[in-house]
C-alpha cells in the first residue's frame, strides 16, 4: 500500500528564516510527486509535479526536490502570505487510475 | 478555465438524513475525482471516473455512498443515512488524461 509521511507536522518561521518541509514515500512504481498548497476552508492549490529523482522545480520562493525515497519543499525568505498546509501526494501504480494519495500536511505559519 | 465548481459549498444535515453532492469539472478533463478530508488529515480518495465510467472506489467508501456522472459532465455524490462520523470536507478533481488533478473549494458536510 502507498505510504506517503510529511514532517514535521507544523511549523512555525520568523519571516525572512527559509528552511524545508519533508515528505517520505512508499509506492511501488512512482508516476509522479506533487505539491499542493492548502489555505483554511478551501481547496488544494496545485505547485509542483515532479517524475524522477534529481528534479527540481522553482516558484518564487519555493523550490521542490526529488530523490527516490522523498522529496523537499524549500521555502527561503519566507513572508506571512505563505502560510498554509503544504500537502503532499504521489501519483503510482499502473492503470487507468491516476489517484492520488496524500501525507497529512504541514502546517506553516510565518510570522511578521 | 472556470474551475472545478462544487455546490454547495457547505451543508449541515441531520443524523440519518440523504444528502448530495454536485460537481462540475473543468469542461474539456475526462477524469474526475471524489475525495474526503477530516480535520487534520490530507484527502482521502474516494472514487474516480473516466468520463461516464466509475473504474475504481476506494474500501472507505460505504454502501450508503453512491457517486454517478451521467454523460461524462458533473457527478454527483449521494450520502444516504448520514452519519456524525461522515462529517469532513468533500473535494471533487478533475484531470485531463495522467496531467494534474484540479481541485474545487470542497463541500463541508455538518452532520448534527
Amino acid at each position: 500500500e502507498d505510504q506517503v509521511t510529511q514532517s514535521p507536522e507544523a511549523l512555525r518561521l520568523q519571516e525572512g528564516e527559509s528552511s524545508s518541509l519533508n515528505c517520505s514515500y512508499t509506492v511501488s512504481g512512482l508516476r509522479g510527486l506533487f505539491w499542493y498548497r492548502q489555505d483554511p476552508g478551501k481547496g488544494p492549490e496545485f505547485l509542483f509535479t515532479l517524475y524522477s529523482a534529481g528534479e527540481e522545480k522553482e516558484k518564487e520562493r519555493l523550490k521542490a526536490t526529488l530523490t527516490k525515497k522523498e522529496s523537499f519543499l524549500h521555502i527561503t525568505a519566507p513572508k506571512p502570505e505563505d502560510s498554509a498546509t503544504y500537502l503532499c501526494a504521489v501519483q503510482a501504480g499502473v492503470g487507468a487510475n491516476s489517484k492520488l494519495t496524500f501525507g497529512k500536511g504541514i502546517t506553516l505559519s510565518v510570522r511578521p | 478555465d472556470t474551475g472545478v465548481s462544487q455546490d454547495p459549498r457547505h451543508k449541515i444535515t441531520k443524523r440519518g438524513q440523504n444528502v448530495t453532492f454536485r460537481c462540475d469539472p473543468i469542461s474539456e478533463h475526462n477524469r474526475l475525482y471524489w475525495y474526503r478530508q477530516t480535520l487534520g488529515q490530507g484527502p482521502e480518495f474516494l472514487t474516480y471516473f473516466q468520463n461516464e465510467a466509475q473504474l475504481e472506489k476506494s474500501r472507505l467508501l460505504s454502501d450508503r455512498f453512491s457517486a454517478e456522472r451521467p454523460k461524462g459532465s458533473f457527478s454527483t455524490l449521494e450520502i444516504q443515512r448520514t452519519e456524525q462520523g461522515d462529517s469532513a470536507m468533500y473535494l471533487c478533481a478533475s484531470s485531463a488524461r495522467m496531467a494534474r488533478a484540479f481541485f474545487g473549494q470542497g463541500t463541508r458536510l455538518t452532520v448534527v
